[in-house]
């Protein structure tokens, strides 16, 4: 079956700095990628909708500025937390569309931020 | 709002037993997945279910899709304790409404006891 890769699996970083997280469709060409959070013990919940080769659409109250997405190729979304506070620590993860609509999932990447 | 409610939010049950969750959605769907996450670790994908399709068998797992309910069932057979994990279904929807994002139910959190 399809392959989604995200990377890295997780990060510890001091407050300040910027993480960037890959995500990457090994066997399709992704024209859309979605990025979630996830909080400890809740749902996940969609951040945005990234869109090759065009701007990303981000949820309500979701600040475009915090967490920049980039997906300048078919096979790779990039999502950079900007300046992370500990507030940013989270749990995100990444899907990937392929042609026929059909969603497959990273496995995640647990960001602590000191 | 969040598509995907899955029920019960949290089940305990004696090894060997089986487990049933629910997931009702709201909208029409493409497909429904299930999947499995450990704690503080990734998504697994579990099994796609398609619009079209009622019932698919995985191994210990049988999913059933009942779309004039808008609801879905994932049946854990002879359960181990190694089963222990939280549970989500994640639905995406027709082209024509949402851009096939995926939304994540709530999550049954399942406790197999040894």
């Amino acid at each position: 079956g399809a392959v989604v890769s995200q990377h890295p699996s997780w990060v510890i970083c001091k407050s300040g700095t910027s993480v960037k997280i890959e995500c990457r469709s090994l066997d399709f060409q992704a024209t859309t990628m979605f990025w979630y959070r996830q909080f400890p013990k809740q749902s996940l919940m969609l951040m945005a909708t990234s869109n090759e080769g065009s701007k990303a659409t981000y949820e309500q109250g979701v600040e475009k500025d915090k967490f920049l997405i980039n997906h300048a190729s078919l096979t790779l979304s990039t999502l950079t937390v900007t300046s992370a506070h500990p507030e940013d620590s989270s749990f995100y993860i990444c899907s990937a569309a392929n042609p026929n609509e059909k969603l497959f999932f990273g496995s995640g990447t647990q960001l602590s931020v000191l | 709002s969040q598509q995907g409610e899955e029920d019960p939010q949290a089940l305990s049950i004696q090894e060997g037993e089986n487990a049933t969750m629910n997931c009702s959605y709201k909208t029409s769907i493409n497909n429904l997945q299930w999947y499995r996450q450990n704690s503080g670790r990734g998504l697994v994908h579990l099994i796609l279910i398609r619009s079209n399709e009622r019932e698919k068998h995985s191994g210990r797992l049988r999913v059933t899709l009942d779309t004039s309910k808008k609801s879905s069932s994932l049946l854990i057979t002879a359960s181990r304790a190694a089963d222990t994990a939280s549970y989500f279904c994640a639905t995406d929807g027709p082209r024509n409404t949402n851009a096939g994002k995926s939304t994540f139910g709530d999550g049954t959190t399942l406790t197999v006891k040894p």
